[in-house]
């Protein structure tokens, strides 16, 4: 079965930085694209980054290019989203997804998601 | 980038009934590289369809997905209690993936 469990939400002051954590289960972790999408309070659903299976190759939605950086450690089966100089529009659930066999940003399994609030 | 207009915002409906729910894209989506993941109060979104109508590992066989190029429908074809909830489309063709803004499938 697969999970995915995020850690690492909390409330930050604006321009302050956190890290999330996404640690997975049920499948062999390095073949497969990981992600993180996020959720404003109210809102829909919003793309933040993908990494590849090997972390050789990383993608980033525009509004977090230079601030937020995806990684991730095969031999711990654990993702990251380390996030600098945040916002207030930053407030949101913070999802990590497993992506699936047929496309690069197909998204076939969701954790339970971290609340991240920027907020002085 | 890919724009995807949902309709209806809001659909009422009686358990047992039909819901239709459509998904229209501001261009062509690639090889119908179109999803729908369903979300409920409090949880993580769970994947239906890809490919514009192949059902996840799962899923039961009363979700339905039709549909290409820029107009796409997901069908419930009897409404279940557990099946009222919030649905999204989802463009994985190009960069950068698109989300449509969600139907409220509510209990009338």
């Amino acid at each position: 079965e697969v999970q995915l469990l995020e850690s690492g939400g909390g409330l930050v002051q604006p321009g302050g930085s956190l890290r999330l954590s996404c640690a997975a289960s049920g499948f062999t972790f390095s073949t497969y694209a990981m992600s993180w999408v996020r959720q404003a309070p109210g809102k829909g659903l919003e793309w933040v980054s993908t990494i590849s299976g090997s972390g050789d190759n990383t993608y980033y939605a525009e509004f977090v290019k230079g601030r937020f950086t995806i990684s991730r450690d095969n031999s711990k089966n654990t993702l990251y989203l380390q996030m600098n100089s945040l916002r207030a529009e930053d407030t949101a659930v913070y999802y990590c997804a497993k992506c699936g066999t047929w496309a690069l940003y197909s998204f076939d399994y969701w954790g339970q998601g971290s609340l991240v609030t920027v907020s002085s | 980038e890919i724009v995807l207009t949902q309709s209806p915002g809001t659909l009422s409906l009686s358990p047992g009934e039909r819901a239709t729910l459509s998904c229209r894209a501001s261009q062509s989506v690639s090889i119908s590289y179109l999803a729908w993941h369903q979300q409920k109060p409090g949880q993580a979104p769970r994947l239906l369809i890809y490919g514009a109508s192949s059902g996840a590992t799962g899923i039961p066989d009363r979700f339905s997905g039709s549909g290409s190029g820029t107009d796409f429908t997901l069908t419930i074809s009897r409404l279940e209690p557990e099946d009222f909830a919030v649905y999204y489309c989802q463009q994985y063709g190009s960069s950068p993936p698109t989300f449509g803004g969600g139907t409220k499938v509510e209990i009338k």
